[in-house]
């Protein structure tokens, strides 16, 4: 298997500009989650996902960022504006619950750099 | 809510000597816990986990972590460290109802020659 596909797996891009980060999850598993490391805040859950539909999306810090999943194999994080405290490195993971069991299984990341 | 306490931020171990990183939780039920380690520029990988039975459990790299549920504790040891251990360590904890994961802030482990 492949494992979590993210890209790109770096962007650097100017204050107000719209950035898109994109991930592949592992086939067949059911839930997507979307993190965000900083050296500040450390790992934090952004929102995850059920079968493409959002479960809990309480941990996105403001309206500016969006994430869907639009199929099975493939979702979205959208910052539009975005702001220099944006940067940060983004993970993707996803996991395939088996009765109780929910091992994640981490992307690469996306290193952003909001200039 | 659950959460996870990793009191140490660095931790500095002699290749060869042994090692033991720290993991607190709270959480109201019996727990599933993790330990993942971060290599620099990486991802996370799952190094073992911890959902009932045994408190031992074994993982890969030589690693294993004891649960002490009196002291609400998960950590993580090796008999004897190699270079290519330093990285960082993140213990993660998980409810029974949900698939979500709390981590800790991490441990950063530097081995030195």
């Amino acid at each position: 298997d492949a494992g979590v596909i993210q890209s790109p797996r770096h962007e650097v891009t100017e204050m107000g500009q719209e950035v898109t980060l994109r991930c592949k999850p592992i086939s067949g598993h059911d839930y997507l989650f979307w993190y965000r490391q900083t050296m500040m805040r450390g790992l934090e859950l952004l929102i995850y996902f059920n079968n493409n539909v959002p479960i809990d999306d309480s941990g996105m810090p403001e309206d500016r960022f969006s994430a869907k999943m639009p199929n099975a194999s493939f979702s979205t994080l959208k910052i539009q504006p975005s702001e220099p405290r944006d940067s940060a490195v983004y993970f993707c993971a996803s996991s395939l619950r088996r009765g109780t069991y929910n091992e994640q299984f981490f992307g690469p990341g996306t290193r952003l750099t909001v200039l | 809510a659950q959460s996870v306490t990793q009191p140490d931020i660095h931790i500095t171990v002699s290749e060869g000597a042994s090692l033991e990183l720290r993991c607190n939780y709270s959480y109201g039920a019996t727990p599933y816990l993790f330990w993942y380690v971060q290599s620099p520029g990486q991802g996370l990988q799952l190094l073992l986990k911890y959902f009932s039975g045994d408190t031992l459990v074994q993982g890969i790299k030589g690693f294993e972590a004891e649960f002490k549920r009196s002291q609400s504790s998960f950590n993580l040891r090796k008999p004897s460290v190699h270079w290519s251990d330093a990285a960082e360590y993140f213990c993660a904890v998980g409810a029974v109802s949900f698939q979500k994961l709390v981590f800790g802030t991490g441990t950063r482990l530097l081995v030195s020659p």
